[in-house]
């Protein structure tokens, strides 16, 4: 079967980092995606591995290790606009799988 | 503009009432996906297409059809509606299927159905 897991909830201070975890288990593996979806929103795109080890982009950095079917997002210096759903989608095959989401709190 | 638009942005209707969602893309992708989003269950695919006259189901196909007859519109049909389709829907296209480009998603249709 295809399961991607997230944490639900997290919450943060402004200004600090936080890392988003996602563990998959999938029949194809193409790559690993994040999207960041404020509420009622479209998902938009915000990072892509496909071999192991960290990409950064900016203040967004993701990481992969595809032999423990495990990646995770890096949010550093947070601002309030952060807060949002954080989704890891795995491509594979012929499909995408998504996981169940993380919503993220950013407190001032 | 490149972009996947998405028609009506929000219905409500009756069950057992026909009604079909528009998703149109001017990139020329080749693969086309639909998804509903529910709490608690994140985004689930219903049908894909890799190309014109190619669909397939994905996780949860029960309860829609769709069609692939020209590359840009991938409409999403209900033949008859029922209350738990209630859900927020969204049209997804990229280049080549499953791949390294990303998929870019049209702005959703909210559905409730009574």
């Amino acid at each position: 079967g295809q399961n991607i897991d997230q944490p639900t909830e997290m919450t943060a201070t402004e200004g600090a980092i936080v890392q988003i975890n996602c563990t998959y288990q999938t029949s194809g593996f193409n790559g690993l995606f994040w999207y960041q979806q404020h509420a009622g929103e479209a998902p938009t795109f915000l990072s892509y591995n496909v071999l192991d080890g960290l990409e950064e982009k900016g203040r967004f950095s993701s990481f992969l290790s595809r032999s423990k079917g495990y990646s995770y997002l890096l949010l550093k210096e947070l601002q309030m606009k952060d807060s949002a759903s954080y989704l890891c989608a795995v491509s594979g095959g012929q499909n995408f799988v998504f996981g169940p989401g993380t919503r993220l709190s950013v407190l001032p | 503009e490149a972009q996947v638009t998405q028609n009506p942005r929000y219905l409500i209707t009756v069950t057992g009432k026909k009604l079909t969602v528009t998703c149109s893309q001017n990139m020329n992708h080749e693969y086309m996906s639909w998804y509903r989003q529910d709490p608690g269950l994140g985004l689930r695919q219903i049908y894909y297409s890799m190309n014109v006259e190619v669909t397939d189901k994905g996780d949860v196909p029960e309860g829609y059809k769709v069609s692939r007859k020209e590359k840009r519109n991938f409409p999403l049909i209900l033949e008859s509606p029922s209350p738990n389709q209630t859900s927020l829907y969204f049209c997804a296209s990229t280049t080549s299927g499953p791949s390294a480009d990303t998929q870019y998603f049209g702005p959703g249709t909210r559905l409730t159905v009574l």
